[in-house]
């Protein structure tokens, strides 16, 4: 179905590399987002994979693969700010401008 | 840019009370969309509007639900009679255009406790 899956939580220690997957069944979306929420606050923009492959955008990378129905978010010399939930999300062709998004991740980072 | 403004940030009411969220989108922004946050749903869309029209209102979850947007800077979630389920957070968020990747731009939320 239409339904984006993420890992529920996420533990890495500070300065390391962790990857953030989002799974899903149905392709048929324009293209994979990835926000940012920290605790009490807004989600906000992180990136944007309308191609397969890697977008690069400093510390954070996202990657895309229709043909594996994936996708993730891949986090480097993490900082104890990126301390967060993850959130992908997608605009399906079906649904117009609707923007759903998955289940969340919640990441938190030990020194 | 002042960025996506909501008010109340929190709001307490009783149950069977009216409660009215409100939101101005960034200028110039067409699209509006009203989110709903809990532990157990994640963030569900409710509805959305294009130049002040609602689109698609299938995630309101009941008729007890109401959302308007009598123009361009102002929008409005009603929830008549309020009940303990409803408890959440409510996020407003526009956007610039239709395109693939135009991003979503959030407001700080409201935060509804229902007792």
């Amino acid at each position: 179905g239409q339904s984006l899956e993420q890992p529920s939580e996420v533990t890495a220690v500070e300065g390391a590399i962790v990857q953030i997957n989002c799974t899903y069944q149905t392709s048929g979306f324009y293209g994979l987002s990835w926000y940012q929420q920290h605790d009490g606050g807004a989600p906000t923009f992180l990136s944007y994979n309308a191609l397969d492959g890697l977008e690069e955008t400093g510390r954070f990378s996202s990657f895309l693969s229709r043909s594996d129905s994936y996708g993730y978010l891949l986090l480097q010399e993490l900082q104890m700010k990126d301390s967060a939930s993850y959130f992908c999300a997608v605009k399906w062709y079906s649904s117009a401008s609707k923007i759903i998004f998955g289940s969340g991740t919640r990441l938190s980072i030990r020194p | 840019d002042a960025g996506v403004i909501q008010s109340p940030r929190h709001e307490v009411t009783e149950m069977g009370q009216e409660v009215t969220l409100r939101c101005k989108p960034i200028s110039g922004h067409d699209y509006l969309f009203w989110y709903r946050q809990t532990m157990m749903r994640g963030l569900e869309l409710l509805i959305y509007f294009n130049n002040n029209v609602p689109i698609d209102d299938s995630g309101m979850p009941e008729d007890r639900f109401s959302a308007k947007m009598p123009n361009a800077s102002f929008s409005t979630l009603k929830i008549q009679p309020s009940e303990p389920r409803d408890s959440a957070v409510y996020f407003c968020a526009s956007s610039l255009g239709d395109r693939d990747n135009s991003p979503l731009h959030f407001g700080n939320g409201t935060r509804l406790t229902v007792t």
